[in-house]
């Protein structure tokens, strides 16, 4: 199997502007989530999606959205982009289902610089 | 909400030490606690879970434990090695949160 897909893999927005990242998951995987990885902050849990509702969803503010497709693949949008938004961001996916017991496998990250 | 706090946030060993590193969490609803390893330049692979109906499990050198009655889980690795060098993490399923993570350097 295929494993996780993100693209772009690599970003430079301006201050100010908007980004869309995506996430194509392992085949079969319904659940989504998304993570901000900083060196300070460590792994951020921004949201997750799973059978295209947001089941969970991490303390970002509202600038940070995302959605999940009827196949599964996800779009995480941040917009009016600010200098502390440069990071790495991972998704990643599982097969889902209830109490997040299912492991996770992550995809490369998209890596977002802000100036 | 679940927090998870992640001790040491660095610990320095020779090859062939044993390496332990504690997690706790706060909800008790918490059922499910991967641990991940994430070299540099490289996404986080899941090296061991536990379940919350199990205390301990055991793969090759890498062991979990699990006391849920104090909510807190350990990762041991017995005889490291230069290539367990990298960054660990623990998580708490639940609410998916994840600890600030520990870099371990194993030094040959």
């Amino acid at each position: 199997k295929a494993g996780v897909t993100q693209t772009p893999r690599y970003l430079i927005k301006t201050r100010g502007q908007q980004v869309t990242l995506s996430c194509s998951p392992i085949s079969g995987h319904r659940s989504v989530s998304w993570y901000q990885q900083t060196p300070g902050q460590g792994l951020q849990f921004l949201f997750e999606y799973f059978s295209e509702t947001q089941r969970n969803k991490g303390n970002f503010p509202g600038r940070f959205s995302g959605r999940q497709f009827s196949n599964s693949r996800s779009e995480m949008n941040v917009s009016t982009l600010e200098l502390g938004d440069s990071a790495l961001y991972l998704c990643a996916s599982s097969l889902g289902g209830g109490g997040g017991t299912y492991e996770q496998y992550f995809g490369p990250g998209t890596r977002l610089t802000v100036t | 909400g679940e927090n998870v706090e992640q001790h040491p946030s660095t610990l320095s060993v020779q090859e062939g030490d044993s390496a332990v590193i504690k997690c706790t969490y706060s909800d008790s609803a918490s059922n499910y606690f991967p641990w991940y390893k994430q070299e540099l330049g490289k996404r986080p692979q899941l090296i061991i879970d536990i379940r919350s109906n199990v205390g301990e499990k055991k793969d090759q050198r890498i062991a979990v434990t699990l006391n849920k009655t104090a909510k807190h889980f350990s990762l041991h690795i017995t005889e490291t090695q230069p290539e367990d060098s990298a960054v660990y993490f623990c998580a708490a399923s639940l609410v998916k949160r994840f600890g600030a993570g520990t870099r371990l350097t194993v030094k040959p």
